[in-house]
């Protein structure tokens, strides 16, 4: 029951270098999300992507990019790191609701610092 | 623009005190409020979804509740392990799910 596998856990950058986190998901979900969570700011979404081929800005997308690979992948690249993208970043994913949204489903982030 | 507001910010009871958890949200557009767990360095992980006034789901200790304007969620007889951060979500359109910032609870012994 793997659900929602985020990698790496952790990372370490400096200011300017890039990097890619990963998601995959194995059930089956057409929507897929990636947040970022501060404190005091609660959780945040960066770029979501309603189907594969798709994808749509969220409440925070400056400095990132995303990629829906195929139905399982959706990947998040950092182009040119700040300190201000310090932060833990979560990907969920749901199944598609008839008039409803359906819950989502988290992996256990990627404690991201840039130095 | 959808807003979702939990209070308090923090609980701390004893073992055994049972409390509600609140959540305020923005009714226009509703498709959806949920329930979720977040443990430190842990994902959220879901609990309940509601979708209409009225609507009760229940795990274990946990009951959560929708009237037309707030969610709570109520503890009965919480134990530690009941200690966690509990976010409320409301769904809108494009299946976008809107976050308030959770209730810290902790459960003395």
């Amino acid at each position: 029951n793997a659900g929602v596998t985020q990698t790496p856990k952790f990372q370490v950058l400096k200011t300017g270098q890039s990097m890619t986190l990963q998601c995959a998901q194995d059930m089956n979900h057409n929507s897929m999300y990636w947040y970022r969570q501060d404190p005091g700011m609660g959780l945040r979404l960066i770029y979501y992507s309603a189907s594969e081929g798709t994808t749509d800005k969220g409440e925070v997308p400056n400095g990132y990019n995303v990629s829906r690979l195929n139905k399982r992948e959706f990947s998040l690249r950092l182009e040119s790191a700040a300190p201000s993208q310090t932060s833990v970043y979560f990907c969920a994913s749901s199944s598609r609701g008839q008039g409803s949204n359906q819950p989502q489903h988290f992996g256990d982030g990627t404690r991201l610092s840039i130095l | 623009e959808d807003q979702v507001t939990q209070s308090p910010e923090a609980l701390r009871l004893q073992e055994g005190e049972s409390s509600s958890l609140n959540c305020s949200y923005t009714v226009s557009g509703l498709r959806g409020l949920f329930w979720y767990r977040q443990d430190p360095g842990k994902g959220p992980e879901f609990l309940f979804t509601l979708y209409s006034a009225g609507e009760e789901k229940e795990k274990e200790r946990l009951k959560a509740t929708l009237t037309k304007k707030e969610s709570f969620l109520h503890i009965t007889a919480p134990k530690p392990e009941d200690s966690a951060t509990y976010l409320c979500a409301r769904g809108g359109i494009h299946d976008k799910i809107i976050f308030g910032k959770g209730t810290r609870l902790h459960i003395l012994p």
